[in-house]
């Protein structure tokens, strides 16, 4: 399978604990996205890198929350002392930059987290 | 980011075309106008894109009008597959996903 991949798929967390998901995404694609989505809601924009430099963060990232992808391949979202309100499917997607800036984002299944 | 407006939900028989319309009126020249759509318990899935002039892939055809205000993405004959939620988006620095369309496929 060659498609953008997700671990692990579900986890369940107590608050207060600290969670970390991993994204590994179409090999030949520079730009790696990350997004959350609640329930009824479409994906909301966290984040992005383009190969290793994280571009952007939105207002939504708080300081709970980090972005790494150290080599430019695969990247880790991180979450430090869960919250409730943290409960969301997050969605990672790649994509391959184009001059005419392509929106066409590849995504992956997603981690639902669950947190008690 | 050019704001979209689509219903919340249609319905359509499998084998019938399902046309899903979106409204841009605030699109500018040179921002395009894409689809995704997203199955129940999956991440969306890219399915087309254009500017001007009607687009057709393997997936849908998609309908601009000549004012570039709306769109139509048409699915020719829906499947039962087709059921998802299909979300209209014009880009701006990056994808915002609305609500989009709740679209239920029926025997």
């Amino acid at each position: 399978d060659t498609g953008v991949s997700q671990d692990p798929r579900h986890k369940i967390t107590k608050r207060g604990q600290n969670v970390t998901f991993r994204c590994d995404p179409i090999s030949e694609h520079n730009r790696l996205y990350w997004y959350r989505q609640t329930l009824g809601q479409g994906p909301e924009f966290l984040t992005y890198f383009q190969n290793e430099a994280q571009l952007e963060k939105s207002r939504l990232l708080s300081d709970r929350f980090s972005a790494e992808r150290p080599k430019g391949s695969f990247s880790t979202l991180e979450i430090q002392r869960t919250e409730q309100g943290d409960s969301a499917m997050y969605l990672c997607a790649s994509s391959l930059e184009s001059l005419w800036g392509g929106y066409e984002q590849f995504f992956g299944p997603g981690t639902r987290l669950t947190v008690l | 980011d050019a704001k979209t407006t689509q219903p919340t939900s249609m319905d359509c028989a499998e084998g019938r075309a399902a046309n899903l319309p979106c409204n841009h009126s605030t699109i500018s020249g040179n921002e395009y106008v894409y689809w995704y759509r997203q199955i129940h318990s999956q991440g969306p899935q890219y399915i087309i894109h254009g500017l001007k002039n009607n687009e057709t892939n393997e997936m849908a055809s998609l309908i601009i009008t000549e004012d570039r205000k709306s769109s139509t993405l048409i699915l020719p004959h829906a499947t039962l597959r087709d059921t998802a939620v299909y979300y209209c988006i014009v880009p701006g620095q990056k994808l915002v996903f609305g609500t989009g369309t709740r679209l239920l496929v029926s025997p």
